[in-house]
């Protein structure tokens, strides 16, 4: 079965520190890739998101994502982070052969940044 | 522009109460509309979708149901909810871009099943 793997469950830094958020899914084929974040009290609301192209996508609010195929890894990066980053962060995948459009979604990873 | 609401935004209920969710969009037609259920420390599962009205498929079985009496409106019901029903329900909706855009949230209903 397909799954979606984020690597770390909670992550602690300060300020200006660069963060860097894995994640890896199972599935060989053809795959849409998706960064969402749920601030504290708000929506879930998407980052970025990979369809085609190229593999390095930028997001909202400095986020970027690299796709690596070979890896099935989709790792979110930002360089400098501030405390309003202080967030969960969820990576989404979705089949292209899906008749519907199902997102497979990895456990979250709770990020704090501390002033 | 878009907006999606859900409501109510929490609810504590008994153990064999019955359940209802609401979900509505705005500023748009004819969505993919979509139920989730996030449980602490996990991921969002995927419970329910629809393609139009009183079009439901079920991804997991369930003590819930889903039913979309409206192009715009998705509920999710019980008629006896469980302990095991708590958690925070989230509905999204998408264009019908061959079902791979981008799914929007609402803001989620957390229900507490004591």
């Amino acid at each position: 079965a397909q799954s979606v793997s984020q690597h770390n469950h909670h992550v602690i830094l300060s300020e200006a520190a660069s963060l860097e958020l894995g994640c890896n899914y199972s599935y060989g084929g053809t795959v849409n890739l998706f960064w969402y974040v749920q601030y504290p009290g708000q929506h879930l609301q998407l980052l970025l998101k990979y369809f085609s192209g190229d593999p390095l996508v930028k997001g909202i609010k400095g986020f970027e994502a690299e796709f690596i195929k070979s890896k099935f890894s989709f790792n979110l990066r930002k360089p400098s982070v501030q405390w309003s980053d202080t967030a969960e962060y969820f990576c989404a995948v979705m089949k292209t052969t899906d008749s519907w459009g199902k997102l497979q979604f990895g456990a979250g990873t709770q990020v704090v940044v501390t002033p | 522009s878009q907006t999606i609401h859900q409501w109510p935004a929490t609810l504590v209920q008994p153990v064999g109460s019955p359940l209802s969710l609401e979900c509505t969009v705005e500023g748009t037609s004819n969505p993919n509309l979509y139920w989730y259920r996030q449980a602490a420390g996990r991921g969002l599962q995927l419970l329910f979708y629809s393609v139009g009205i009183g079009q439901i498929s079920s991804e997991v079985p369930q003590n819930l149901s889903a039913s979309r009496p409206q192009d715009r409106q998705f509920i999710l019901s019980s008629k006896k909810l469980l302990l095991s029903d708590s958690g925070f329900y989230l509905c999204a909706w998408s264009v019908k871009a061959g079902f791979t855009d981008t799914q929007y949230f609402g803001p989620g209903t957390r229900l507490t099943v004591l």
